[in-house]
């Protein structure tokens, strides 16, 4: 069985101020991906990074970053110099891979509120 | 492209009645799924189709509940009688297989609510 924890349910930090979400999960494949979204008030879902198991650097797309450790099972977001925009719900996301398939079949954490006071 | 398109965005329906959600996948894609979001249970995947074949209907929650894709460019998802839990945002999502586990792209989702 797969399952992905977010533990932080809701994060709150002032404008600027850098902010890391967590994302531990559980499989049993030795092949899977690792994704994170987010959704915005506008409620749509947003994808932000895919990362397959096979690939533990780290990756950095402008203030965002993430930091993929296979040894704790854990897929961290980090928001540098957070903004107001950044406010959103994050969703850390885990793909099952299907023989013949191998799309994403996606188990998703139960999210982090994360709230950027101006 | 205009991304993946759902209808109605809001839907409210009284207790019995049937509900037909709409979702027209990105063109090309070949994958096409449907998840439920509830604050209770978080995103939860329904079913999933490939090339208009549904491969996966596990999380398809009752019999109430059943889904089409005629085409590659449309799908639905009925509930039929409609119940109060069923009220919850349903998204569409669709995929394309260039690479095993492409990203999703998502629909803006409907908000359902059974009274």
């Amino acid at each position: 069985a797969q399952k992905v924890t977010q533990a932080q349910t809701e994060i709150s930090v002032v404008e600027k101020e850098d902010v890391t979400l967590d994302c531990v999960y559980e499989t049993r494949d030795t092949t899977y991906y690792l994704f994170w979204y987010k959704q915005p008030p506008s409620g749509e879902l947003v994808f932000l990074i895919r990362r397959n198991s096979f690939d533990e650097q780290n990756e950095i797309s402008g203030r965002y970053s993430w930091n993929f450790q296979k040894s704790t099972s854990s897929f961290n977001f980090t928001i540098t110099a957070s903004q107001v925009v950044d406010s959103a719900v994050y969703f850390c996301a885990l793909s099952h891979f299907v023989s013949n398939f191998g799309n994403e079949k996606l188990t998703f954490g139960t999210g982090t509120r994360l709230t950027i006071i101006p | 492209d205009a991304g993946v398109i759902q209808s109605p965005r809001h839907e409210v329906t009284e207790m019995g009645q049937e509900v037909t959600l709409r979702c027209k996948p990105i063109s090309g894609h070949d994958y096409l799924f449907w998840y439920r979001q509830t604050m209770m249970r978080g995103l939860e995947l329904l079913i999933y189709f490939n090339n208009n074949v549904p491969i996966d209907d596990s999380g398809m929650p009752e019999d109430r509940f059943s889904a089409k894709m005629p085409n590659a460019s449309f799908s639905t998802l009925k509930i039929q009688p409609s119940e109060p839990r069923d009220s919850a945002v349903y998204f569409c999502a669709s995929s394309w297989l260039g690479q095993p586990n492409t990203e999703a792209f998502f629909g803006q989702g409907t908000r359902l609510t059974v009274v």
